[in-house]
């Protein structure tokens, strides 16, 4: 089952604004991944942030998490027709192995110049 | 962050036949993991592979389908046995370190 839900489903903007994508998920997490998919090529790891963290920066992605509200966000800031491309947000579940990614159904993003 | 790589790229099959996919990893990692994503769909977790144990697969997933080696600790192979065209698909290994799950370039899988 999935853990995590995004929205939207899908998101166009022009080249220069910002990107907000959002996650929610069912249980209580570790931490919160975010990816980015080009193209159904391989998955790019963008953030991790943990549970007992509520924002983190990286160039032009800016992450957040409300563990009380079982939600996280992903912005990315003056984007760029090369942002365009897949975004999943994953969470970590136990499993019989310990613990596995979760995967939500991913934000499809399309940046038009 | 460790550097992934898988072969084959992408393959075209029959029906019928099997195909093993390497994942091989640039340092020594104690998991790795099998993803499978369906054309249109999100990442799906197929099997955790430890060094010298069996395979742990998920709900959905049976070891005579997916067959998965781990020799040492930074190779493995998983396997797609006995092919149907619903196994079209991309399939992805991981690991995992302290700063993240990071993946393989992916495996385009056509079954014909």
């Amino acid at each position: 089952s999935q853990q995590g839900e995004e929205d939207p489903q899908a998101l166009s903007i022009q080249e220069g604004e910002n990107a907000t994508m959002n996650c929610s998920y069912k249980t209580s997490i570790n931490n919160l991944q975010w990816y980015r998919q080009n193209s159904g090529r391989g998955l790019v790891h963008l953030i991790l942030i943990r549970s007992n963290e509520r924002e983190k920066h990286s160039g032009r992605l800016r992450v957040t998490l409300d563990t009380s509200k079982k939600s996280s966000s992903l912005l990315i800031t003056a984007s760029r027709a090369a942002d365009t491309a897949s975004y999943f947000c994953a969470t970590d579940a136990s499993n019989q192995a310990g613990t596995a990614l979760i995967f939500g159904k991913g934000t499809t993003l399309s940046v038009s110049s | 962050s460790a550097v992934i790589s898988q072969k084959p790229s992408r393959d075209i099959c029959q029906r019928g036949t099997s195909l093993t996919i390497q994942c091989q990893v640039d340092s020594q990692v104690t998991m790795m993991f099998w993803y499978r994503q369906q054309p249109g769909q999100s990442l799906t977790l197929i099997a955790t592979a430890n060094q010298g144990s069996e395979a742990t697969y998920e709900s959905g997933f049976v070891i005579d389908k997916f067959p998965i080696s781990r020799p040492n600790l930074t190779f493995s192979t998983l396997t797609v046995s006995n092919m149907s065209p619903e196994d079209s698909s991309i399939y992805l290994c991981s690991v995992r370190q302290p700063t993240g799950e990071f993946f393989g370039p992916g495996t385009r899988l056509t079954v014909l």
